[in-house]
């Protein structure tokens, strides 16, 4: 069964980076069947995608986080990171990681809520 | 530009059906969504992916009880023998040329 769990502070300065990592399991990051995401949900909002990177590390992201967007893969740990500068208290949500097979996502991980406070 | 409709809210009662809409935008009803449930203070699960035939393919675990079907540039999901945990936000999913995007969700009341 595959499982992500992400992981990282829960707490960023404003202007700082918020830096998060996603963990897979029961499964290979470099299947070449998939590409692996990053959404967020801001509290009582809907889902927002941020961008999605393969295994070669090939990446597309929403064009209006582009600018302070990185997405990172490391195949051999089975992880993928997500890099979010110059954040704001607008930047305040869950984010999830997932699997994207090309477009859509079939499988989420649990969700981690990271607030922009100074 | 690619955008999905939802409206904000439904509901239905205890045992019947409900049948929840997806708008695709002008020039885009040849597209595949995806529809994913989120229980209250839960993450999100993912249901199934819906094609512009109507053919769809679930999520591991998805019950019967969930299906989906197409018309023009509408993408719907029905659940049949509504159950209380089936109370929840349903988004739907799609995706362009290196862009994906959410609809707005649904808050779907048992009632």
């Amino acid at each position: 069964q595959l499982q992500l769990q992400e992981s990282g502070p829960g707490l960023v300065k404003p202007s700082e980076t918020l830096s998060l990592t996603c963990t897979v399991s029961g499964g290979s990051i470099s299947s070449s069947s998939y590409y692996w995401g990053w959404i967020r949900q801001p509290p009582g909002k809907g889902l927002e995608w941020i961008g999605s990177i393969y295994y070669s590390g090939s990446t597309y992201y929403n064009p209006s986080l582009k600018s302070r967007v990185t997405i990172s893969v490391d195949t051999s740990k089975n992880q993928f990171s997500l890099k979010l500068s110059s954040v704001t208290a607008a930047d305040t949500a869950v984010y999830y990681c997932a699997r994207d097979p090309q477009g859509w996502v079939d499988y989420w991980g649990q969700g981690t809520l990271v607030t922009v406070s100074s | 530009q690619l955008v999905l409709t939802q409206s904000p809210s439904a509901s239905a009662s205890l045992g019947a059906s409900v049948k929840l809409t997806c708008t695709l935008s002008s020039g885009h009803s040849s597209y595949a969504i995806a529809w994913h449930q989120q229980q209250p203070e839960k993450g999100p699960r993912y249901l199934m992916k819906l094609n512009s035939d109507g053919s769809h393919s679930k999520g591991d675990g998805i019950p019967d009880r969930f299906s989906g079907s197409s018309s023009g540039a509408e993408r719907y999901l029905t659940i049949s023998s509504l159950q209380s945990e089936d109370e929840a936000d349903y988004y739907c999913q799609t995706w362009g040329t290196g862009d994906v995007v959410f609809g707005g969700g649904t808050k779907l009341t048992v009632l």
